[in-house]
């Protein structure tokens, strides 16, 4: 079956660094998303992988490895305004999303 | 680019009533577009897809019966309750794309509530 897997919530502080991890399992891959979400909210776009490695986008980067089945994005220099849930969505061989469940993250001063 | 909007952005309605929910894409033209619905504190449950001008395809355990979803023109697509109950109550999103493009663009979201 289709699978993500990704931390239900996490806490950091403001200034630090957050490495939030994402696992896939897909029918297919043509890539893998990462969305943020505040609450009563739509998502919101902020990164695309479909090549091993790493992309950087000012303070938030995405990580790819394909042979594991994985990735991370990596936020620095956390704001208040960082504390919202992070979903990440693999995209199949029929182009369709799977998404995660998400993750809540918590930004303390 | 790429704005997709919905209205309306929240509604209430009685028990048995239906509603309908607009999803348009401003400045493109979204060959397949998503409905999703989202319970609080979940992540987002795909219900359908549409392309326009065919049926909907509707994700397992979704009654299409219930969830009407019309998918006129390129720009346009409409998801309608029918006889909404208060546990149809959740924020619908939906969201275009373009082709075979990668990203899909979302919507507002709407907030429906059933009394």
């Amino acid at each position: 079956g289709q699978n993500i897997d990704q931390p239900t919530e996490m806490t950091a502080t403001e200034g630090a660094i957050v490495q939030i991890n994402c696992t896939y399992q897909t029918s297919g891959f043509n890539g893998l998303f990462w969305y943020q979400q505040h609450a009563g909210e739509a998502p919101t776009f902020l990164s695309y992988n479909v090549l091993d490695g790493l992309e950087e986008k000012g303070r938030f980067s995405s990580f790819l490895s394909r042979s594991k089945g994985y990735s991370y994005l990596l936020l620095k220099e956390l704001q208040m305004k960082d504390s919202a849930s992070y979903l990440c969505a693999a995209m199949d061989s029929n182009y369709q999303l799977i998404w995660g469940a998400g993750t809540k993250l918590i930004i303390k001063p | 680019g790429a704005v997709v909007s919905q209205h309306p952005s929240w509604v209430i309605c009685k028990s048995g009533t239906s509603v309908k929910i607009e999803c348009r894409s401003l400045d493109f033209q979204a060959t397949t577009m998503f409905w999703y619905r989202q319970f609080p504190k979940q992540s987002l449950m795909l219900m359908a897809t549409s392309n326009e001008g065919s049926k909907a395809t509707y994700e397992q355990g979704v009654e299409k019966d219930k969830f009407l979803i019309n998918h006129a023109s390129l720009t346009l697509s409409t998801l309608t309750v029918t006889s909404a109950h208060p546990e149809d109550s959740s924020f619908y999103i939906c969201s275009a794309r373009i082709d075979r493009d990668y990203e899909q663009y979302f919507g507002p979201g709407t907030r429906l509530t059933v009394t």
